[in-house]
């Protein structure tokens, strides 16, 4: 069964350094989405993205944030100066968009730790 | 504004016991979808199932089923013999259908435990 993969599992960073995380979304999707879930806390909506641009992004997404998909397959979130709390478990998610089948299959999460 | 409301923070219950899950949404959008994942301690989000808003019928699969009520905005989740594998943080999700982006909203999640 098809599947989307995130990579790191999990990255340690310092305060004020850039990180990038990875995903590979389901090959035939066309939407892909970023989510943050804060250790406890429910998941939080960052980002989706169609047709190469941003379609909607949530008030958490300021300029530190940035999104791409630099070629065919991978799909990047990138932090420009992390913070201790950007601290948290970011998933990235795909669909389709089908009616019948609509579903947002998501990645298994990136642990993200600011020291 | 969409929101989803899981009034249930934690649960406990014996292992064979019923458990109910409750889940209260809030939409203007006509034609929305509803799901239900499962976050076990491992931390992936696994998906039970997805509900449209035009299928009210409840559903079963196996020892879960669901109860999708429009009149009152719910979407309630149970597991009938629930078992020691079932422990996990269950959440209640929608989505509107709006072009270009159908992002999911959370609730925050209600955070079951089955004890053998």
């Amino acid at each position: 069964e098809p599947e989307v993969t995130q990579t790191p599992s999990h990255q340690v960073t310092q305060m004020g350094q850039e990180v990038i995380l990875r995903c590979v979304p389901i090959s035939n999707h066309l939407y892909f989405y970023w989510y943050r879930q804060i250790l406890g806390q429910k998941v939080e909506f960052l980002v989706s993205f169609y047709n190469n641009e941003i379609s909607e992004k949530s008030e958490i997404f300021d300029d530190q944030f940035s999104v791409e998909r630099p070629d065919g397959s991978n799909f990047t979130l990138k932090i420009r100066s992390t913070k201790l709390e950007d601290s948290a478990m970011y998933f990235c998610a795909s669909s389709d968009l089908a009616p019948d089948s609509y579903e947002q299959y998501f990645g298994p999460g990136t642990r993200l730790t600011v020291t | 504004a969409q929101k989803v409301t899981q009034a249930q923070t934690e649960i406990s219950v014996v292992e064979k016991e019923d458990v109910t899950l409750d889940c209260v949404y809030e939409t203007r959008d006509t034609t929305y979808y509803l799901f239900w994942y499962k976050q076990p301690p491992s931390g992936e989000l696994v998906f039970l199932i997805r509900r449209n808003s035009f299928d009210e019928q409840n559903e079963i699969s196996g020892r879960y089923s669901w109860n999708f009520q429009k009149s009152t905005s719910s979407f309630n989740f149970t597991i009938t013999a629930s078992q020691v594998v079932d422990s996990a943080v269950y959440f209640c999700a929608l989505s509107g259908l709006r072009s270009g982006s159908e992002k999911l909203v959370f609730g925050k999640g209600t955070k079951l435990t089955v004890n053998p």
